[in-house]
């Protein structure tokens, strides 16, 4: 069974500008998480979906948005990028409702952004 | 609210030697925890989890983790060290019927031959 696949895996973008960035979970997970790993502030939780629906959220401001499509696939999208936005962003997927609190995620190799 | 925990950011074993990562837990109510582990350049790898039951653990490559309640600890344990153990590990908790995962800061694991 293939993995989580993230796409693009590099990305360099300017302050100002906006990115999209692509989530495809394990074939069968209907739950998809993201998070933001940052040297300073390590891994930290963005949102979670399940079945279209956005089910949390965590601190971030709204210029961090997402949603997800019938097939389960996800994006998230960074509005007017800062240079602390600058981050490796992970996409995770677990089966069932992520409110089954004991189900594992698995997760993809991530997207590494540059904000210049 | 939920936290975790990772005490050492960098914890040093001769391959060969047992090693242990440490993570100790905060929660309100019953505690799923995680261990996941990351290589350079690449995503989280999950290791193992206690949801209930047996306070000891078995996991993937060999990795264990012993669940101690009245000590609010998870710590992770391998009898004998690999180098290519070399990584970093993430311990995380979410807390019965919470949905996101809480991670600690990690702890790099160095593993010398």
């Amino acid at each position: 069974k293939a993995g989580v696949t993230q796409t693009p895996r590099y990305l360099i973008k300017t302050r100002g500008q906006q990115v999209t960035l692509s989530c495809s979970p394990i074939s069968g997970h209907r739950s998809v998480s993201w998070y933001q790993q940052t040297p300073g502030q390590g891994l930290q939780f963005l949102f979670e979906y399940f079945s279209e629906t956005q089910r949390n959220k965590g601190n971030f401001p709204g210029r961090f948005s997402g949603r997800q499509f019938s097939n389960s696939r996800s994006e998230m999208n960074v509005s007017t990028l800062e240079l602390g936005d600058s981050a490796l962003y992970l996409c995770a997927s677990s089966p069932g409702d992520g409110g089954s609190s004991y189900n594992e995620q698995f997760f993809g190799p991530g997207t590494r952004l540059t904000v210049l | 609210a939920q936290s975790v925990a990772q005490p050492e950011d960098q914890v040093n074993v001769a391959e060969g030697n047992p090693l242990t990562v440490k993570c100790t837990y905060s929660v309100s109510g019953n505690p799923y925890l995680f261990w996941y582990v990351q290589y350079p350049n690449r995503g989280l790898q999950f290791l193992l989890k206690y949801i209930t039951g047996d306070n000891l653990v078995k996991g993937s490559y060999g990795f264990e983790a012993e669940f101690n309640k009245s000590q609010t600890s998870f710590h992770l344990k391998k009898p004998s060290a690999l180098v290519s153990d070399s990584a970093l590990y993430f311990c995380a908790v979410r807390e019965k019927g919470r949905r996101a995962l809480t991670f600690g800061s990690g702890t790099r694991l160095q593993v010398q031959p």
